[in-house]
């Protein structure tokens, strides 16, 4: 079967770095997608990694290893507002998008 | 760019009635377009895809009488939830994909359903 592992919830402090995980078991790969998503609201972009390495893109980064089926979403400099769940997910052999159950991030000041 | 609204944003009816929520992407032809369902404190679950102009493709367990899909203009998909009853009430949210080489999915800002 397909899946795909995120924690539950992480809690972090205003100004800190945060980095949550994501691990994954597909049928085929076509790239990865980290999104944003604020309580009661829709799922926002935050990247897509289909080749190796960190793509860097202001106070968040995300990197991807293919060969170890794993992804981290970074935050640099955290702010109150980053406060939201974070969702991973994985474009298959059939080009469908699967989801993390996503990840809580709680920010304290 | 790549803007997708819907409509209502939110909607209550009464246990039995039938409710159709609007999905549009306002710039930008979406081949493609997705319906997921999320209850509170869960992620989302794909219903249906939809391709304009042919019939919606399922997820198992997804009654395609119950919910049904229209995508008939490449701008538009319409969900209905038919005898809507109170376990239906959920977050309904659409995306679309413009082109079949980008995976990318635009989101639309969901609609609130409760059924009482």
């Amino acid at each position: 079967g397909q899946n795909i592992d995120q924690p539950t919830e992480m809690t972090a402090t205003e100004g800190a770095i945060v980095q949550i995980n994501c691990t994954y078991q597909t049928s085929g790969f076509n790239g990865l997608f980290w999104y944003q998503q604020h309580a009661g609201e829709a799922p926002t972009f935050l990247s897509y990694n289909v080749l190796d390495g960190l793509e860097e893109k202001g106070r968040f980064s995300s990197f991807l290893s293919r060969s170890k089926g794993y992804s981290y979403l970074l935050l640099k400099e955290l702010q109150m507002k980053d406060s939201a769940s974070y969702l991973c997910a994985v474009v298959d052999s059939n080009y469908q998008l699967i989801w993390g159950a996503g990840t809580k991030l709680i920010i304290k000041p | 760019g790549a803007v997708v609204s819907q409509h209502p944003s939110w909607v209550i009816c009464k246990s039995g009635t039938s409710v159709k929520i609007e999905c549009r992407s306002l710039d930008f032809q979406a081949t493609t377009m997705f319906w997921y369902r999320q209850f509170p404190k869960q992620s989302l679950m794909l219903m249906a895809t939809s391709n304009e102009g042919s019939k919606a493709t399922y997820e198992q367990g997804v009654e395609k009488d119950k919910f049904l899909i229209n995508h008939a203009s490449l701008t538009l998909s319409t969900l209905t939830v038919t005898s809507a009853h109170p376990e239906d009430s959920s977050f309904y949210i659409c995306s679309a994909r413009h082109d079949r080489r980008t995976y990318e999915q635009y989101f639309g800002p969901g609609t609130r359903l409760t059924v009482t």
